[in-house]
């Protein structure tokens, strides 16, 4: 299973953005990004996902380095509810590639 | 119901019994995932399955555990001869297939405690 690196603990303060990065310098082509977030007592939740391109959506942004080999999520204005374990996980097309491999994640702290 | 429903919330069970845990997917994912996540630590893959059959159960820790889908709909993960170290929360999760560009769905989990 291709790993990533991450940071374990992050700290921000409220209405600022936050940069989660992620290292994953083994990626393969074929090797999608993805990022989930597990709020207190909660199952994980989806982010974010990308291939190539940086990618935009409702809760996050996703920058993907040109070789591929780093990504980092962007929270561009934080709030409370944003504390949670942020995961980067590299999901593959080849069988038994397919399944969501979960490290110890990014604890993000957000600060009133 | 929407989302990814797990039942019970809470199990506790004596050391030795046996357990069934249920997972109720989103109405129409084919794929469907089990995992199993201690205090302070990520979630542990266990076995997703396509449809009725077990892709991938290469993080069944050992033969006590053992994973279902009869109908390629419900889910029922079971535990033979229980453990004081098999006490985590373990987590079930849906999706339409296995292309990787499809997000996940996670239900809140189930808690065993065996004591």
């Amino acid at each position: 299973d291709a790993k990533t690196t991450q940071p374990n603990s992050m700290e921000s303060n409220e209405e600022e953005p936050v940069h989660l990065p992620c290292n994953h310098s083994t990626i393969s082509g074929t090797d999608y990004i993805h990022w989930y977030r597990q709020l207190p007592s909660q199952g994980p939740e989806y982010v974010i996902h990308g291939l190539t391109s940086n990618v935009n959506n409702r809760m996050a942004s996703l920058a993907i380095a040109e070789d591929r080999k780093s990504s980092t999520l962007i929270l561009h204005r934080a709030t409370l509810r944003d504390a949670a374990v942020y995961y980067c996980i590299l999901r593959g097309l080849i069988q038994g590639a397919q399944k969501l491999v979960f490290g110890q994640g990014t604890r993000l702290t957000i600060n009133p | 119901g929407a989302g990814v429903s797990q039942t019970p919330s809470n199990k506790v069970t004596e050391k030795g019994k046996y357990v069934e845990l249920r997972c109720d997917p989103i109405s129409g994912h084919t794929a469907l995932y089990w995992y199993r996540q201690s205090l302070g630590q990520g979630p542990e893959f266990l076995i997703y399955f396509q449809g009725t059959g077990a892709a991938d159960d290469s993080g069944l820790p050992n033969d006590r555990f053992f994973a279902v889908r009869p109908e390629g709909s419900v889910s029922t993960l079971k535990i033979q001869r229980t453990e004081r170290g098999d006490s985590a929360v373990y987590l079930c999760a849906s999706s339409p297939g296995l292309h990787t560009g499809t997000e996940a769905f996670f239900g809140q989990g189930t808690r065993l405690t065996v004591v």
